[in-house]
């Protein structure tokens, strides 16, 4: 089982060039999450989309927007990178959205120089 | 220079031995809690939930107790192996106004010894 796929798994950006992280789930699941991850600092929610078709702001959605492609497509877009979102990131996906487990992809490492 | 950074929690046991892993929660009316288990270099993995009119849940060598009285839940990993060596963080879903959602502990690092 894939699960939650994410790509790229490693990216050097230099300050305010763009880029999508591209984020597949074979689960059918509904939900799906962005989530960034730095040190001290826990997992925290970028965005999610609670079913196909919708979207909204997590914990820190400054300097990111997001689009549910169909249900099973997530990507988190960069427009404009800065040093502060040099991070993982984590795609993740659940059955449903609220009182459910969520199911992490493998990770990808965003550095901006 | 000397670089300053953030340290986890670290919990050393002996391989075989049982290992247990705390976490304090926040919210009084959080109701369903999950332990995750992160390898270096890679997402973090479902391990065992538990909803919170429940006290205790067993798993394959793995048990969470919950205390709400106290906001508190614990991991216990018996037997443990070099294959455990992970950080491993709870999480807690917290009810909102606007629904509901997961918030996730910075971790504690375990290592196994052979």
């Amino acid at each position: 089982n894939a699960g939650v796929t994410q790509t790229p798994k490693f990216q050097v950006l230099k300050t305010g060039q763009s880029m999508t992280l591209q984020c597949a789930q074979d689960m059918n699941h509904n939900s799906m999450y962005w989530y960034r991850q730095d040190p001290g600092m826990g997992l925290r929610l970028i965005y999610y989309s609670a079913s196909e078709g919708t979207t909204d702001k997590g914990e820190v959605p400054n300097g990111y927007n997001v689009s549910r492609l169909n249900k099973r497509e997530f990507s988190l877009r960069l427009e404009s990178a800065a040093p502060s979102q040099t991070s993982v990131y984590f795609c993740a996906s659940s059955p449903r959205w609220g009182r459910n487990t969520i199911y992490f992809g493998e990770g990808s490492w965003l550095t901006v120089v | 220079g000397e670089s300053v950074g953030l340290h986890l929690p670290t919990l050393s046991v002996q391989e075989g031995d049982n290992s247990i892993i705390n976490c304090a929660y926040s919210n009084s009316a959080s109701d369903y809690f999950i332990w995750y288990k992160q390898e270096s270099g890679k997402g973090p993995q479902f391990i065992i939930d538990i909803r919170s009119n429940m006290d205790k849940r067993q798993g394959q060598r793995v048990t969470v107790l919950l205390n709400k009285t106290v906001k508190h839940l614990s991991l216990q990993i018996a037997a443990t192996q070099p294959g455990d060596s992970a950080v491993y963080f709870c999480a807690e879903n917290i009810q909102e106004t606007s629904g509901s959602r997961l918030t996730f502990g910075e971790g504690t690092q375990l290592t196994v010894n052979p």
